[in-house]
């Protein structure tokens, strides 16, 4: 099932950049990339989705290798509150099927 | 407040009884999902819709669950004879209907509903 591979876990100090790497080597040319974080007790929430040029939001930018084969989630300043579990997904099948897998654990520290 | 609402957000039960979570999705999302989630795992698909149509479902949908969106708004699922593996947390989504094809676009999600089987 596991299309995309993201480190465990990763920690950064407060008000630094953060840049969360994700491997999905088996991508299809149609594929989206797409990020989700969840916060403790809380459902997912949506952080930022691309297909081939970079992304950028209000929470954060998205930087796709030019084969597509990696991306990496940068925010650009580690608050407190940015402390979740990230989600790297390529949505399965007709791309309403989102495999989470287990994410990588962000921990900021003060 | 005008995002995804889900209830109960907490519900324990025996285990062979029956339960029923509701789904009250963003107006006007043509796009319903169902996730579950257990502890230290990500969420895992189960089942979704377009409009009153349920279009996709996952293996993990025994024939003991089931899911209906019958006007095309709400959505409620139902599992019949819990199992105390059904103990998890029950996730809703919805989505609007994007314009480019293969784009699945933004998911909002609801804040679950905790199923508890004894």
């Amino acid at each position: 099932d596991a299309k995309t591979t993201q480190p465990n876990s990763m920690e950064s100090n407060e008000e630094e950049p953060v840049h969360l790497p994700c491997n999905h080597s088996t991508i299809s040319g149609t594929d989206y990339i797409h990020w989700y974080r969840q916060l403790p007790s809380q459902g997912p929430e949506y952080v930022i989705h691309g297909l081939t040029s970079n992304v950028n939001n209000r929470m954060a930018s998205l930087a796709i290798a030019e084969d597509r084969k990696s991306s990496t989630l940068i925010l650009h300043r580690a608050t407190l509150r940015d402390a979740a579990v990230y989600y790297c997904i390529l949505p399965e099948n007709t791309g309403n099927q989102f495999y989470f897998g287990t994410g990588t654990s962000l921990t900021v520290i003060p | 407040d005008t995002g995804v609402s889900q209830d109960p957000r907490h519900k324990i039960t025996k285990r062979g009884q029956n339960v029923t979570f509701r789904c009250d999705p963003i107006s006007e999302h043509n796009r319903l999902y169902w996730y579950r989630q257990t502890l230290g795992q990500g969420p895992e698909f189960l089942t979704y819709f377009q409009n009153e149509a349920q279009l996709e479902k996952s293996r993990l949908l025994s024939d003991r669950f089931s899911a209906e969106r019958p006007k095309g708004s709400f959505s409620t699922l139902e599992i019949q004879r819990t199992e105390q593996g059904d103990s998890a947390m029950y996730l809703c989504a919805s989505s609007p209907l994007t314009r480019l094809a293969g784009d699945t676009g933004e998911l909002f999600f609801g804040e679950g509903s905790r199923l508890t089987v004894l």
